[in-house]
């Protein structure tokens, strides 16, 4: 069974650039949530769509947006940007079963390490 | 808001020894989830506790959650240097995880 398979795995980006990432979830889950993993902020909520729809948003500035697609791929675009967003986003997938509960497990990707300069 | 605290958040121990991570959250919850990362890897699920006085086991690892404590533990016995690693604990909420800070875990021979 294929797993969460995030691309790239790797990115150097300039300041002011928008950068698009991909994750294709594991076959079957319907859910897909992205994370960005600092040093100093630890793990933080992006945002999580079920088919085709955003269920909740972290606390992102509006540069941080995502979609997901009727075959459940998803991808989030940062655009403008700054040293900051340099971090490791991973992607999770999960079954997701009925409303109001998120998953029974949530299986992350490889993530990709954005560096911005 | 619901804040999910670890600790301690740095361990080193010897192998053979038993100690316990614990996982204090501020909200009513009653999924919890424990992760391990290794460096420069991704997060790889470990337990999902889904009810009060919930427990699982693998191997040298065992979980246990106490919802109306709010409080869950990761308990490692006579560790061993492959269970070096940072650990996380996380709580479900509105459709997201909310995580703690990590433990990271040293076990030197």
């Amino acid at each position: 069974k294929a797993g969460v398979t995030q691309t790239p795995r790797y990115l150097i980006k300039t300041r002011g650039q928008q950068v698009t990432l991909s994750c294709s979830p594991i076959s079957g889950h319907r859910s897909v949530s992205w994370y960005q993993q600092t040093p100093g902020q630890g793990l933080q909520f992006l945002f999580e769509y079920f088919s085709e729809t955003q269920r909740n948003k972290g606390n992102f500035p509006g540069r941080f947006s995502g979609r997901q697609f009727s075959n459940s791929r998803s991808e989030m675009n940062v655009s403008t940007l700054e040293l900051g967003d340099s971090a490791l986003y991973l992607c999770a997938s999960s079954r997701s079963v009925g409303t109001g509960i998120m998953n029974t497990e949530a299986f992350f990707g490889q993530g990709t390490r954005l560096t911005v300069v | 808001e619901l804040k999910v605290e670890q600790n301690p958040l740095f361990l080193s121990m010897q192998e053979g020894k038993n100690y316990t991570i614990y996982c204090n959250y501020s909200t009513t919850s009653d999924r919890l989830y424990w992760y391990r990362q290794d460096p420069g890897k991704s997060l790889e699920s470990l337990f999902v506790l889904l009810s009060n006085g919930a427990v699982k086991q693998e191997g040298r690892l065992m979980a246990s959650l106490d919802t109306k404590a709010r409080l869950s533990t990761l308990h490692i016995t006579a560790a061993v240097h492959d269970l070096s690693a940072t650990y996380f604990c996380a709580v479900e909420s509105n459709y997201q995880l909310i995580w703690g800070a990590g433990t990271k875990l040293i076990i030197k021979p």
